[in-house]
């Protein structure tokens, strides 16, 4: 299973634009690339997944280089409602199934 | 159902005694994950299923614990003369499953228990 490595915590603003980058050296060919939001008391959210180069939907995008092994995920303009824990996963699913590993995540703290 | 289930939320038992928790995941997902996830850490894999089959049960810590989903649908985690630190929030997940990527997991809201 590739191993990811993701910043322990960071802090931002309201408003600013932050970009949580996270490593994955052993990426395999059919590994695909997710991240999820998780607020206290709460379980993980499905935020956004990628395979290779940007993706983009309503609420972050995804810039994978052609290497893949690293992406960044980018939240535009952030709220106080953003400060939450970001974690990166790399995996395959195509099988049905597989072994998901979160590892420790990126607390993001956003002040006033 | 609409979402993941997860029964009980808040379960307190003495050292030593069984537990029993239970997860209803989406109808139609063929696939449930369990995990454990200690306060401040992120959830750690336990196990998971396709349907009723079980390929991966290499997080469970020990041989105390044990899942079943014998109908490919209701999980249950049990966990046998429970200890102290087995004191965590044990969160179950389901995903459609069969597709490429990791698939959407779609977390309940966890059963926490307490070990005295």
């Amino acid at each position: 299973l590739a191993k990811t490595t993701q910043p322990i915590s960071m802090d931002s603003y309201e408003g600013q634009e932050v970009n949580i980058t996270c490593s994955h050296n052993n990426i395999a060919t059919n590994d695909y690339i997710t991240w999820y939001q998780q607020f206290p008391s709460q379980g993980p959210r499905f935020i956004i997944q990628g395979y290779k180069t940007k993706v983009t939907n309503e609420v972050a995008s995804l810039f994978i280089p052609a290497d893949r092994k690293s992406s960044t995920l980018s939240l535009p303009r952030v709220s106080l409602s953003d400060t939450a824990v970001y974690y990166c996963l790399v995996g395959d699913g195509h099988t049905g199934g597989f072994k998901t590993i979160f590892g420790a995540g990126t607390r993001l703290f956003v002040k006033a | 159902g609409a979402g993941v289930s997860q029964s009980p939320r808040y379960k307190v038992t003495k050292r030593g005694q069984d537990v029993t928790l239970r997860c209803d995941p989406i109808s139609s997902h063929a696939t449930l994950y369990w995990y454990q996830q200690a306060l401040g850490q992120g959830p750690e894999f336990l196990t998971y299923f396709n349907y009723e089959a079980q390929p991966d049960k290499s997080g469970l810590p020990s041989d105390r614990f044990s899942a079943e989903r014998p109908e490919g649908s209701i999980s249950t985690l049990t966990i046998q003369r429970t200890e102290q630190r087995d004191s965590a929030m044990y969160r179950c997940a389901s995903s459609p499953g069969g597709q490429g990527g990791t698939g959407e997991l779609f977390f309940g809201e966890g059963s926490r228990l307490t070990v005295l």
